[in-house]
């Protein structure tokens, strides 16, 4: 079936890069997404790219998509105390009938 | 644009009661939402998907009879969590999608706490 993994913890310093990765199984993925949650929050939608994309780059943001190897990953630049969180990477596909299927979630901290 | 407003944001409630959970897409349609449950630090997991008109589509493993989901209209999909029994304790996320290339919007969730 479909799977989506990544990485438990990252923990980098306040002003430093901070890059979440994520592998996916599903060759049939049409969109990626990635979501930020806060404690006690709903998941707020990040960026996301579609599947003939290698990269796409919104501010702070810059995700890259190696769809040979079903390898995702998040950069955030000159990342804030106010950028941890957990960060869930998802996919979706055609034939999934547009449900997500979510990774287990990066939970990112921040140190100043 | 593209807001997602669930409602309540957190609910107690005695064992063998019922909950009902809202969820609205406020400036915007949606044939189709999906409802998520998540357990603390795990990731979350689709409980069924919410069709306007027609009959749910449960996930595998879910109760349909205990997890009773109605889309009557194109911006409102209701969870009702029946008999709910302390294991049904959980965090709840609705979410749907604006347009097909948009993306998933997700509501706030509500924190069910059944005592």
């Amino acid at each position: 079936g479909e799977d989506v993994e990544q990485s438990l913890f990252l923990s980098v310093r306040e002003g430093d890069s901070s890059v979440i990765n994520c592998t996916y199984t599903d060759s049939s993925s049409t969109y990626l997404y990635w979501y930020k949650q806060e404690p006690g929050a709903g998941l707020q939608l990040l960026t996301y790219i579609f599947s003939n994309m290698d990269m796409k780059q919104d501010q702070r943001l810059t995700v890259l998509l190696n769809k040979k190897d079903k390898h995702l990953s998040l950069r955030i630049a000159d990342t804030q105390t106010g950028d941890s969180a957990i960060y869930f990477c998802a996919e979706s596909a055609y034939n999934q009938g547009g449900k997500l299927i979510f990774g287990q979630g990066t939970e990112l901290s921040v140190k100043p | 644009g593209a807001v997602v407003s669930q409602h309540p944001s957190r609910v107690i409630c005695k064992s063998g009661t019922s909950v009902k959970i809202e969820c609205r897409s406020l400036d915007f349609q949606a044939t189709t939402m999906f409802w998520y449950r998540q357990f603390p630090k795990q990731s979350l997991m689709l409980m069924a998907t919410s069709n306007e008109g027609s009959k749910a589509t449960y996930e595998q493993g879910v109760e349909k009879d205990k997890f009773l989901i109605n889309h009557a209209s194109l911006t409102l999909s209701t969870l009702t969590v029946t008999s709910a029994h302390p294991e049904d304790s959980s965090f709840y996320i609705c979410s749907a999608s604006f347009a097909a290339d948009y993306g998933y919007t997700f509501g706030s969730g509500t924190r069910l706490t059944v005592v």
